[in-house]
């Protein structure tokens, strides 16, 4: 049974915090994501890692940055969180080749007071 | 840039039909759609590759139209399973980025 595990289903944190958000996957997938989503907004790309240590921005990526070390973990990192980082975080990957399905973790609601 | 979707927002009763479009302003050469219920991660539900492609999964099928840069989802003799919100998704700018619409909203009602 294929899996994307991410760390936290719910995470509360103080403005400020540096705060890291992690992804795991164990189906030896290339390309792993990071989404934000919001009410109205739908998924939004942060960011793409298509290889270990390689990353590319998404459409929203002021704020985060990313870390992935190992091909299975991509990590988000929150340098400063704030107020308006208060979202559902998806992480996802997919086999590289780019129109293979994508398999979505369970996501973590991250909540900045 | 995101791909636009279209209705934000359906209400069918079950057994009513559906169709929910999704367009791009750059060129497509696959739309990915997903379904996601509430509380729950999003779904995969089929990948169209070429253009004027049909694809099918249960009473939900899909067409790509390569020229139009749009894509359509049908869903047929709805059931009370399909409500969820619908995305489509695409690949950005000659890399495997996946980027998604705003979702359409899917509600069956009894």
């Amino acid at each position: 049974d294929v899996k994307v595990t991410q760390s936290s289903r719910y995470l509360v944190k103080r403005t400020g915090e540096k705060v890291f958000l992690e992804c795991v996957q164990d189906m030896d997938h290339e390309n792993m994501f990071w989404y934000r989503q919001d009410p109205g907004l739908g998924l939004r790309l942060i960011y793409f890692s298509y290889d270990v240590k390689m990353k590319e921005k998404g459409d929203i990526p002021e704020g985060y940055s990313v870390s992935r070390e190992k091909k299975e973990r991509f990590s988000l990192i929150l340098e400063s969180a704030s107020t308006n980082q208060t979202s559902m975080y998806l992480c996802a990957s997919s086999l590289h080749g780019g129109n293979t399905e994508a398999f979505f973790g369970q996501g973590t609601r991250l909540t900045v007071v | 840039q995101q791909p636009v979707q279209s209705p934000q927002a359906v209400i069918l009763r079950e057994g009513e039909d559906a169709v929910i479009n999704c367009s791009s302003s750059k060129a497509l050469y696959s739309v990915h759609w997903y379904r996601q219920k509430h509380g729950e991660a999003p779904v995969f539900l089929m990948i169209l590759l070429k253009g004027g492609e049909q694809k099918g999964h249960e009473k939900i099928s899909a067409s790509f139209n390569e020229k139009k840069q749009q894509s359509s989802l049908y869903l047929t003799a709805s059931q009370l399973s399909y409500s969820g919100t619908y995305f489509c998704g695409t690949l950005q700018g000659g890399s495997e980025k996946l980027v998604f619409g705003k979702g359409t909203k899917l509600t069956v009602n009894p």
